[in-house]
């Protein structure tokens, strides 16, 4: 079945890189997003890439895919405070997306 | 994302109650969702709506209903609630209508709910 798995945990010290990986099942995935969610807050869009892309680096951020292995990456430069969120990968399915699959989201904590 | 609105953000309420949970939405897409929250789970589908009259089944819409009032409005209800149903519920929308469209959702902010 469909399915979108991270791991739950990440910490970073500020200033290095962090790196979110996402792996997922359905090979019919037309775009695979990144979600931030602050707390108490909701999912806000990050990026997204297109299914037929394998980079897409929009200033701090930088989306990997790799399709033969169905592996997404967000790397986020320089990462700062505010980047403390919870990050989820999705991908959209279906030739109408009528659905979005979300990963379990993974915590990315900073230490100073 | 101010344009997509959730009453009420906490609630706390008994087993056995009837609660209902809105959603409405200033953007003008066709498409809304309801998702529920719960730690290390991410997110699960419970309904989605591609019009007025297009409602489906997510994968976990046992105990829940929806309905689809208008374009922009989109109520969840718990007939009878129970304590498993204590989680963090999120609207969503996208817009399929647009030729650029990415099929990107938009979330609410969130309804807190606890069932005691």
């Amino acid at each position: 079945g469909e399915d979108v798995e991270q791991s739950l945990f990440l910490s970073v010290r500020e200033g290095d890189s962090s790196v979110i990986n996402c792996t997922y099942t359905d090979s019919s995935s037309t775009y695979l997003y990144w979600y931030k969610q602050e707390p108490g807050a909701g999912l806000q869009l990050l990026t997204y890439i297109f299914s037929n892309m394998d980079m897409k680096q929009d200033q701090r951020l930088t989306v990997l895919l790799n399709k033969k292995d169905k592996h997404l990456s967000l790397r986020i430069a320089d990462t700062q405070t505010g980047d403390s969120a919870i990050y989820f990968c999705a991908e959209s399915i279906g030739s109408s997306a009528s659905k979005i699959i979300f990963g379990s989201g993974t915590r990315l904590s900073i230490r100073p | 994302d101010a344009d997509v609105t959730q009453t009420p953000r906490n609630r706390i309420t008994k087993t056995g109650k009837r609660i209902m949970l809105e959603c409405s939405q200033t953007k003008g897409h066709d498409r809304m969702y309801w998702y529920r929250q719960d730690p290390g789970l991410g997110l699960r589908l419970i309904y989605y709506s591609f019009d007025v009259k297009d409602i489906n089944k997510g994968e976990i819409s046992d105990g829940y209903s929806v309905s689809r009032q208008a374009q922009a409005k989109f109520s969840l209800s718990l007939e009878s609630a129970i304590p498993n149903q204590t989680a963090l519920y999120f609207c969503a929308t996208s817009d399929s209508r647009s030729g650029s469209s990415t099929d990107t959702q938009y979330f609410g902010p969130g309804t807190r709910l606890t069932v005691l």
